[in-house]
């Protein structure tokens, strides 16, 4: 059964400081692989994907991840974190069939000014 | 904003009750999902519905049901309500429900069993 897991339930950043956030996933097959973000209150917007190609991938509000195969990884990056990235992120993997995406427990994100 | 639609926001309801969501999915979309999200179980996936019919089940309780209708909106329906169904509860939707679809995320109702 696939699985994801992020190992970092919190972290907290400066604002202008890199961020790297970790996911880890377990799936047999060539994995689709997603971030989603949750602002407090908020349903879930989708930050990128992977699917497959080129294994660093560009998201919205100036977020990427780059896909490991070797390390069953997918890790989000932003090289400066602003404020409003203030929010929980979730990792997550899609069967082949298309039809559930498994999370990972998330990642919730604080920023310092 | 996703295009997704969820009502209603908010739901507070008694413990045995019976309560219905409602989702409408994006334009053109035709598979639609539910997942619950709560504190000690985290987001999971519940069911999905192709084009009105059932195409996947997750952890889905047998005290709760979904369908989708003939104009794609869904509705996921939840009896005998306990506390621990007190979460909250998304609808996604995506094209055709695919892998290399894209699931786009309603807002959520928020439930609170009392």
């Amino acid at each position: 059964a696939q699985s994801v897991t992020q190992p970092d339930i919190h972290i907290t950043v400066s604002e202008g400081a890199s961020l790297e956030l970790r996911c880890n996933y377990s799936y047999g097959a060539t994995p689709y692989l997603f971030w989603y973000v949750q602002s407090p209150g908020q349903g879930l917007q989708l930050l990128l994907k992977y699917f497959s190609g080129d294994t660093l991938v560009q998201g919205i509000k100036g977020f990427e991840a780059e896909f490991k195969r070797s390390q069953s990884s997918f890790n989000l990056r932003k090289p400066s974190v602003h404020w409003s990235d203030a929010a929980e992120y979730f990792c997550a993997v899609r069967n082949n069939a298309g039809n559930m995406l498994t999370f990972g427990g998330g990642t919730r994100l604080m920023v310092k000014p | 904003d996703s295009g997704v639609t969820q009502t209603p926001k908010h739901l507070i309801t008694a413990t045995g009750q019976r309560v219905t969501l409602r989702c409408s999915p994006r334009s053109g979309d035709l598979s639609v999902y539910w997942y619950q999200q709560s504190l000690d179980q985290g987001l999971q996936f519940l069911i999905q519905y192709y084009n009105g019919e059932e195409r996947a089940k997750g952890n889905i309780l047998e005290r709760f049901s979904a369908q989708q209708f003939p104009d794609l909106h869904s509705e996921l329906n939840l009896s005998s309500l306990e506390l621990g169904d007190s979460a909250l509860y998304f609808c996604a939707s995506s094209v055709v429900g695919l892998a290399g679809d894209t699931q786009y995320f309603g807002p959520g109702t928020r439930l609170t069993v009392l």
